[in-house]
């Protein structure tokens, strides 16, 4: 079946500097690929997604590369700010007949000024 | 355009009993999933509708069930309530077909459900 593998928490870092969180995943056929983000008390939403090998989505200064020969999507930002601190989902929808996001165990971000 | 909104925000239950959840779909949108995710966890895919019939389910026990109705809007019933039920449950909508595998899916603020 399908999973998403994602780096441990919680990652704590200073105003500025680089952020990586690794994911690497498992699926059947061509999945599409997702980062979210859950702020505290909230719901998720859509960080950056994408569809295809060597896509790059991008948004609000993260990226991440869709790399099928290392099945991963790495999220990374090259100066991170405070109001960045939440927790980040890494997901994959693997299409067929339903829309069902299969997502990782989530890491906690920390952003200190 | 209105969000996805869902009801209530918080609830406690005691073990045993039943719960309805309801959530609210993003206009225009007709397709509907919940998933639940406990604490410290990532989400789980529960079940998805889609024009208002099952299309979808994932690991969950029949106790679980859902509706959605006309307007596209949705329940989540949870029956004889377990202590392992307390959760966040967010509904997600979005729009076309689901096999679309890019869709980008809208979620709601969620449901804190306690089972004491």
């Amino acid at each position: 079946g399908n999973s998403v593998t994602q780096m441990e928490g919680p990652v704590t870092l200073s105003e500025e500097a680089f952020l990586t969180i690794n994911c690497t995943y498992t699926a059947t056929g061509y999945p599409s690929l997702f980062w979210y983000v859950q702020y505290p008390g909230e719901g998720l939403q859509l960080l950056l997604k994408a569809t295809k090998a060597d896509d790059k989505g991008s948004n609000k200064g993260f990226e991440a590369t869709y790399r099928k020969e290392t099945t991963s999507f790495h999220l990374e930002k090259g100066s991170v700010q405070v109001s960045d601190s939440a927790v980040y989902f890494c997901a994959l929808n693997s299409g067929g007949s339903n829309y069902k996001l299969t997502f990782g165990k989530g890491t906690l971000l920390t952003v200190n000024p | 355009e209105t969000g996805v909104t869902q009801s209530p925000t918080h609830l406690i239950k005691t073990r045993g009993q039943q719960v309805t959840l309801r959530c609210s779909s993003q206009s225009g949108h007709n397709t509907v999933s919940w998933y639940q995710q406990a604490l410290g966890q990532g989400p789980q895919f529960i079940f998805q509708y889609y024009r208002e019939e099952e299309n979808g389910r994932g690991n969950f026990p029949p106790r679980f069930s859902g509706l959605q109705f006309p307007n596209y809007s949705s329940e989540l019933n949870v029956n004889a309530l377990e202590l392992d039920d307390s959760a966040l449950y967010l509904c997600a909508s979005s729009f076309g077909h689901p096999g679309q595998g890019n869709t980008e899916a809208f979620f709601g603020q969620g449901t804190r459900l306690t089972v004491v």
